[in-house]
């Protein structure tokens, strides 16, 4: 089985300053690794995900997530944040090769940009 | 392509009703799978249909229960509702591989 670890339930953050969103999972297997974002009363969206190949991977509004084996980790950084970026954010993986498409969460992490 | 589809988007039941909610995928996805999100357990995988076949299940109990018809489209349903079954219920859609597509949610509220 897998699990995953969200090591913040809530980051504050001032607008313009970097935020890093801390992941790590755990599994017998190898797995791919997704951040996913929720906006309020809304479902949720892949922000970026590591499938294989390079380990520093980046998504088109600026957040990058790097995959540490060693460590099995997959934080996500931002350098710096806008007000559109409150939201909460979830970290998943998923069994390689698996027989379906079972995702498994961490328990998100609620970021606020204050102004 | 349409997104995948969720109706309705909110539901008030009454404890001891059954319901069902409705989830289309995008178009050419097989795969279906449900989630449910509460603030006490997180984001939760229910079940998942691939080619209107069970393929997983997570660890409910037997009154939630889903289908998958010929054209991808799934239901969920759940009977004999409780306070405890109040959430927001998140379908998924995949092509193949990994990537999932989540719709809108079904937000339930039993009183």
């Amino acid at each position: 089985a897998q699990s995953v670890t969200q090591l913040d339930s809530q980051v504050p953050v001032f607008e313009e300053a970097p935020v890093e969103l801390r992941c790590n999972y755990s599994s017998s297997v190898s797995v791919y690794l997704f951040w996913y974002v929720q906006y309020p009363n809304q479902g949720l969206q892949l922000l970026l995900k590591y499938l294989s190949g390079s380990t520093l991977v980046e998504s088109i509004n600026g957040f990058e997530a790097e995959f540490n084996k060693s460590q099995t980790s997959f934080h996500l950084r931002k350098p710096s944040v806008h007000i559109s970026d409150t939201a909460e954010y979830f970290c998943a993986v998923i069994r390689r090769k698996a027989a379906g498409n079972k995702l498994t969460f961490g328990g998100g992490t609620r970021v606020l940009v204050k102004p | 392509k349409a997104g995948v589809t969720q109706t309705p988007r909110y539901l008030i039941k009454t404890r001891g009703q059954q319901v069902t909610l409705s989830c289309s995928p995008i178009s050419g996805h097989r795969s279906v799978s449900w989630y449910q999100q509460t603030p006490g357990q997180g984001l939760q995988f229910l079940f998942e249909y691939f080619s209107e076949t069970q393929r997983n299940k997570g660890n409910f109990p037997g009154r939630f229960s889903g289908r998958q018809f010929s054209n991808s489209r799934s239901e969920m349903n759940v009977s004999t509702l409780e306070l405890g079954d109040s959430a927001l219920y998140l379908c998924a859609s995949t092509e193949q591989g990994t990537e999932a597509f989540f719709g809108q949610g079904t937000r339930l509220t039993v009183v």
